[in-house]
């Protein structure tokens, strides 16, 4: 089945607590992408990536570090959380950067 | 900051009638548009991409697109409860195509 696993499903930590978010996708997609969702808000763009180790700032970059060491593979490093990241956060993927986003079932995470 | 804006809703639509949500974006470059519908606790699941002016139906759902006008439009025709959802628009931006920008997403409710 194709699809966009993200984990842990959910995620308390905190202040300062080293945590990754993993992400990995089984349909060949060259393009991946981080977004955290806030009430009022909608979703905000973290991170993404083109292809393996080509990575780029979104929206919303500060706190966040990702990698892409495989094609599959899109992990979000929170190096030192604060409880300002306390969100819903989901990973997506996609052929290219203008076709349409799979999204993984989100990681709720709380930073106390 | 390219914006992308919809109305919060909610949008309340009788069972069977047509709903109408409309979305505009600031940024005159962007080239693909979508509709991802969201139910609550749930990740967002492609509804219609979009990519030139007109008119895009799939089933109950149409797409209007005008660049002109920087709108981009959804028409839900045939209403169900099953529809009663947060619909988030999306649009990429024209000169950074790997960033996409969501609207704050339109509540839909249906009532029988």
């Amino acid at each position: 089945e194709a699809q966009v696993t993200q984990n842990p499903r959910y995620l308390i930590t905190v202040t300062g607590k080293k945590l990754t978010v993993t992400c990995s996708q089984n349909m060949n997609h060259e393009y991946m992408s981080w977004y955290r969702q806030d009430p009022g808000l909608g979703l905000r763009q973290i991170y993404y990536s083109m292809n393996v180790e080509v990575t780029d700032k979104g929206d919303v970059p500060e706190g966040y570090k990702v990698s892409r060491k495989e094609k599959r593979n899109f992990p979000l490093i929170l190096e030192s959380p604060s409880p300002n990241q306390t969100s819903l956060y989901f990973c997506a993927s996609s052929f290219g950067a203008n076709s349409p986003l799979h999204f993984g079932n989100g990681t709720r995470l709380t930073v106390t | 900051q390219k914006e992308v804006e919809q109305n919060s809703g909610p949008l309340s639509v009788p069972e069977g009638a047509i709903a109408s949500l409309n979305c505009t974006y600031s940024d005159r470059g962007s080239q693909s548009f979508f509709w991802y519908r969201q139910y609550s606790g749930k990740s967002p699941e492609l509804i219609m991409s979009i990519y030139s002016n007109g008119d895009k139906e799939d089933g109950r759902f149409t797409a209007q697109l005008n660049k002109a006008s920087q709108y981009v439009s959804l028409l839900i025709r045939d209403s169900q409860p099953s529809d009663s959802a947060t619909y988030l628009c999306a649009v990429n931006e024209g000169d950074s195509w790997g960033k996409l920008q969501f609207g704050a997403g339109t509540q839909v409710v249906v009532t029988p």
